[in-house]
């Protein structure tokens, strides 16, 4: 069964970029799925920021695609998130997942607080 | 980007009640949409994905239906660990978009 793990710094400062790298066990990145980012702020709803591919294609949320990339890494089964110029607006819980159609495997998330 | 209308946005229910929450597209999007169950300081747990397929180890008292534009979560006979927020979620076309939620909360 597969199982996603996110890790990143807990907190970036602002106009900083955020990077968060999400390690994904119990099976392959290399899998006919996609693999996705999610955020929700403190307290609001879910947000899709955008999602990869193993071949490396790409598609992001036009909300954040100027300042969003998502990139994977086949020999370390892992992909990343890098967000820049991030404000106190990015402040959210960060979820990696896997995506197989309209089934979604997601990892537990992990805190960003953007602040100085 | 396809609009998801989640209604009520919030319930109150007892133990044992009929529950059922829609979901409203902005435009079709045939079968492509999922229903997640979410916990304070949780991730999103899968209830209903293809619109009426019950994710694996969910018990049946939950249940979808619908197509399109018109969507339903139900759930049969309310439990104790049911109270918490539903989602919906579009996969039809980019970007991919969730309803605003539905909190469920003890009457």
């Amino acid at each position: 069964q597969v199982q996603l793990q996110e890790s990143g710094p807990g907190l970036v400062k602002p106009s900083g970029t955020l990077s968060l790298t999400c390690a994904v066990s119990g099976g392959s990145i290399s899998s006919s799925n996609w693999w996705s980012w999610f955020r929700q702020p403190p307290g609001e709803g879910l947000e899709w920021i955008g999602e990869i591919y193993h071949s490396g294609s790409t598609n992001y949320n036009p909300s954040l695609k100027s300042r969003v990339t998502i990139s994977v890494d086949k020999s370390k089964n892992h992909f990343s998130l890098n967000l820049s110029s991030v404000t106190a607006a990015d402040t959210a819980l960060y979820y990696c997942a896997r995506t197989d159609g309209s089934r979604t495997t997601w990892g537990q998330g992990t805190l960003v607080t953007v602040s100085s | 980007a396809i609009q998801l209308t989640q209604s009520p946005s919030s319930l109150s229910a007892s133990v044992g009640d009929r529950v059922t929450i829609t979901c409203r597209a902005s435009q079709g999007i045939s079968s492509s949409l999922a229903w997640y169950q979410q916990k304070p300081g949780k991730a999103p747990k899968v209830l209903i994905y293809d619109a009426f397929s019950l994710e694996s180890g969910v018990p049946s008292r939950f249940s979808g239906s619908g197509s399109e534009t018109d969507f339903t979560l139900t759930i049969s006979s309310l439990q104790p660990e049911d109270f918490a927020t539903y989602y919906c979620h579009q996969f039809s076309s980019y970007p991919y978009t969730f309803g605003q939620g539905t909190k469920l909360e003890i009457k």
